[in-house]
């Protein structure tokens, strides 16, 4: 799996969008790029993934450079309950293992 | 639907004891997932079970085992508990007809004293 790299730490006021960069410049054609956070001291929660198409879900949109080697996900009004360590995560999308390989992530912190 | 369980949420062992964790992914889902994670490592693969056969094994030594059972509920065991082992131990399943989304358990807190 491509690795990521992500800014360890972020701030963002509440109810303005939160941009999250994501670099994985060793991308390869058949690799997705997912996106998950983890609130802390719960389990990981999974946001949304995408090829290299513009994704949007009711949680966030995931913009994807056309070279694919970086991507932002965007959470377009974020609220305190955003606070977490998001994590973007780069692997091939099949049936053959649900291996993740997590990187340190984003500390992203919504400040009231 | 009901989510990820897991059982028991927090744990205290000492060193040189074994522990078994349990996992009881949604139903349907017939891949299970171990993690471990530290504040020193972060978060790392241990093994992923589908249809009752390990399919992916992370770096983890040999007391690290697991099985999963025909309702596709999974175990994992530690024997010979070190202070090193005190982590949060989290359980994924997922669909083999979805796409690889992964859905993740609260959890099991395991110190090791």
């Amino acid at each position: 799996d491509a690795k990521t790299t992500q800014p360890p730490s972020m701030d963002c006021a509440e109810g303005r969008a939160a941009n999250l960069p994501c670099n994985h410049s060793t991308i390869s054609g058949n690799e997705y790029v997912y996106w998950y956070r983890q609130i802390h001291s719960q389990g990981p929660q999974y946001i949304i993934h995408g090829l290299k198409n513009n994704e949007t879900n009711e949680m966030a949109s995931l913009i994807i450079t056309e070279d694919r080697k970086s991507s932002t996900l965007i959470l377009p009004h974020a609220t305190l309950r955003d606070t977490a360590v998001y994590y973007c995560i780069v692997r091939v999308k099949d049936t053959s293992g649900s291996r993740l390989t997590f990187g340190e992530g984003t500390q992203l912190t919504v400040n009231p | 639907k009901a989510g990820v369980t897991q059982t028991p949420r927090y744990l205290i062992k000492t060193r040189g004891q074994q522990v078994t964790l349990s996992c009881s992914p949604i139903s349907g889902h017939r891949s299970v997932s171990w993690y471990q994670q530290t504040p020193g490592q972060g978060l790392q693969f241990l093994f992923e079970y589908f249809s009752e056969t390990q399919r992916n094994k992370g770096n983890f030594p040999g007391r690290f085992s697991g099985r999963q059972f025909s309702n596709s509920r999974s175990e994992m065991n530690v024997s010979t508990l070190e202070l090193g082992d005190s982590a949060l131990y989290l359980c994924a399943s997922s669909s083999w007809t979805r796409n690889n989304e992964q859905f993740f358990g609260p959890g099991t807190r395991l110190t090791v004293l």
